[in-house]
């Protein structure tokens, strides 16, 4: 089983409609979450970057981080076509935590947004 | 204010050649990270540098080098290339051991 689990889609959307992405995890240590945005033959772009649980919101975009369940969400409202991309959640623990300092990313999911 | 800058773009080499690959971190970050992306997947944590010392290893084999310079930039070293190496090879940075990466636009390497 994997660490970090993300659905690959594609995911097709009309313009303007509300997009929801999710992860989830095993890893209990992981306290740092983040949504980097990869478009096609690019380096990710980071989006979000939360520590712990609870909410963010920037813009059109709001990052969820669900401890307790092991689950992350990242929400694209009022979607363009300029969103299409691959996204891309990814996961650290804390300092002392194996895993500090090290990204591990989900396989990503493709999101396109037609006119 | 530049961000991550690695070169090169593309390359392209024969299987059981050596490569090196380059990262310039962003300004006042002191921390690069390197990571390999095969099509279709999430980038793989191969190794970090920090003070110009190895810090945490992903799980590659020691065909995979790297070293960090007194100005932060990095490389990574591949050796005896396979067909398998072919991927983005991704360079991230960040202040002091954090998770608040960024990623250059990566070098794609393809092996034949």
């Amino acid at each position: 089983q994997k660490e970090v689990e993300q659905d690959p889609g594609p995911l097709s959307v009309p313009e303007g409609a509300i997009v929801s992405l999710n992860c989830t995890y095993s890893n209990s240590a992981f306290q740092y979450f983040m949504w980097y945005r990869q478009y096609s033959r690019k380096g990710p772009e980071l989006l979000m970057y939360t520590y712990s649980s609870g909410n963010k919101e920037d813009g059109r975009f709001t990052a969820q981080v669900d401890k307790s369940s092991k689950y992350i969400s990242l929400f694209i409202r009022d979607s363009q076509p300029s969103d299409s991309a691959t996204y891309l959640c990814a996961m650290s623990a804390d300092a002392g935590g194996t895993s500090y300092g090290k990204l591990t990313f989900g396989q990503g999911t493709i999101l396109t947004v037609h006119p | 204010d530049a961000g991550v800058t690695q070169s090169p773009t593309h390359l392209i080499k024969t299987r059981g050649q050596q490569v090196t690959l380059r990262c310039s971190p962003k300004s006042g970050h002191d921390t690069v990270s390197w990571y390999q992306q095969a099509l279709g997947q999430g980038p793989q944590f191969i190794f970090q540098y920090y003070e110009e010392e190895e810090r945490q290893r992903g799980n590659f084999p020691d065909r995979f080098s790297g070293h960090q310079f007194p100005n932060y930039s990095s490389e990574l070293n591949v050796n005896a290339l396979l067909l398998g190496d072919s991927a983005l090879y991704l360079c991230a940075s960040s202040f002091l051991v954090n998770t608040e990466a960024f990623f250059g636009q990566g070098t794609r390497l393809t092996v034949v």
